[in-house]
């Protein structure tokens, strides 16, 4: 588990302000992706990437920015922070077609 | 796009007694169906998963079953025990792993 990290852990941001998650991996795994969970939508896909400067929308992408420039690191930026993004959010890596394993989560929110 | 529905959102059994949670895809081109538990605070983790050229996949006291025609797939948890309290999410994916859609989740208590 130790292998895919988060930071921040926590974090409280006021509207307007731009804010970047970090999601950091050492297996080298080819895919990453950003999900965000809230009560009663379960775990909805934000953007993902297939490989370093690979990255594609997932459902709900609006209002978020990612990059990936190494393959180890895939940062999420929310450009102009609303109240509608507050949540918590989870990294996750993986090989392909195979299972993906979840950072711990960072909780966000939106003052 | 794939929706992915999951049945019943709270379900709460008797330690020993056998729980199943249901979902319902709807793209038939969708080929991978991972389950995921979540305990209270932590990240999800993969318990099982199962491909489209598999009918039934178990795991010790867990299995899924995978219904291609009728577009359902469904897992079983049998002689529950407490551990097993948490929150089950059902996901489906074409390509094999990318792109998941999960279901809404389901809370699972087990009660001594």
């Amino acid at each position: 588990d130790a292998g895919i990290t988060q930071s921040p852990r926590y974090k409280i941001t006021e509207t307007g302000r731009q804010v970047t998650l970090m999601c950091h991996q050492t297996w080298s795994h080819s895919y990453m992706f950003w999900y965000r969970q809230d009560l009663g939508h379960g775990l909805r896909l934000i953007y993902y990437s297939a490989a370093a400067d690979i990255t594609d929308k997932g459902e709900v992408p609006d209002g978020y920015v990612v990059s990936r420039s190494k393959t180890e690191n895939f940062p999420l930026t929310l450009e102009s922070a609303t109240r509608s993004q507050t949540s918590v959010y989870f990294c996750a890596s993986g090989q392909g077609a195979k299972e993906q394993y979840f950072g711990p989560g960072t909780r966000l929110t939106v003052t | 796009g794939e929706n992915v529905e999951q049945h019943p959102s709270t379900l709460s059994v008797q330690e020993g007694d056998s729980a199943v949670i249901k979902c319902t895809y709807s793209d038939s081109a969708s080929n991978y169906f991972p389950w995921y538990k979540q305990e209270l605070g932590k990240r999800p983790q993969l318990i099982i998963d199962i491909r489209s050229n598999v009918g039934e996949k178990k795991d010790q006291r867990i299995a899924v079953t995978l219904n291609k025609t009728a577009k359902h797939f469904s897992l079983h948890i049998t002689e529950t025990q407490p551990e097993d309290s948490a929150v089950y999410f059902c996901a489906a994916s074409k390509n094999y792993g990318q792109n998941f859609v999960f279901g809404p989740g389901t809370r699972l208590s087990v009660l001594p």
